[in-house]
């Protein structure tokens, strides 16, 4: 178990439909990790958060936006969903904390996202 | 722009048989090299951290080494529940600190 939850774990929904996604962090993380992993696709870097305010953006569509709140936890928001946005959704912490400090992710289990 | 790369796409070997996934990258300062193994439908199991050229970790059957350039992740005599796609990635030494991930090697490994 790494610490990292996300729920759903499994969500089915109509092309055209919002959705949010859930992440909170392990303990004490200050950074949160979206990805996006298709079928046989390596991770996509959507978007990361540090301390509640957006530190980096991947190739994350204009559909999708994500906020981190005060207790740290973190939402990924998906819009006007298509088929092609069916994937496993994955969120990651880390401490973050600065130079010469571990600063590994640890992943949840994921949320896998199937529109229909 | 940061990159990554993983070599082969897919390796099948014997059980006991050794052999070396390679990572190469292209980053603009290193803040960070990571190992993760993901098995189907699971999230990414961390693995290793290497900050530094030269620098190298081990852990049961695996080892990871370093170079300016590349990553090696080395497996001694695996076994079939090694069986998974080994995932490499890199952080940039900025304030924007994103992970960046290669496209993963596919290890199989027969009984």
């Amino acid at each position: 178990d790494s610490g990292v939850t996300q729920t759903p774990k499994h969500l089915i929904t109509a092309t055209g439909q919002r959705v949010t996604l859930r992440c909170s962090p392990r303990s004490g993380d200050l950074s949160v990790y979206w990805y996006q992993q298709s079928l046989d696709q390596g991770l996509q870097f959507l978007i990361q958060y540090y301390n509640g305010e957006e530190r980096a953006k991947g190739n994350i569509l204009e559909r999708f936006s994500a906020q981190q709140f005060p207790d740290l936890h973190s939402e990924l928001n998906l819009s006007s969903l298509e088929l092609g946005d069916s994937a496993l959704y994955f969120c990651a912490s880390s401490p973050d904390l600065g130079q010469d400090v571990n600063t590994e992710a640890f992943f949840g289990q994921g949320t896998r996202l199937t529109v229909v | 722009e940061d990159q990554v790369t993983q070599s082969p796409e897919a390796l099948r070997l014997q059980e006991g048989e050794s052999s070396s996934l390679n990572c190469s990258y292209t980053v603009s300062g290193l803040r960070g090299l990571f190992w993760y193994r993901q098995d189907p439908g699971k999230g990414p199991e961390f693995l290793f951290t290497l900050y530094s050229a030269g620098e190298e970790k081990e852990k049961e059957r695996l080892k990871a080494t370093l170079t300016k350039k590349e990553s090696f992740l080395h497996i001694t005599a695996p076994k079939p529940e090694d069986s998974a796609t080994y995932l490499c990635a890199v952080q940039a030494n900025s304030s924007a600190s994103k992970i960046i991930f290669g496209s993963g090697t596919r290890l199989s490994i027969r009984p």
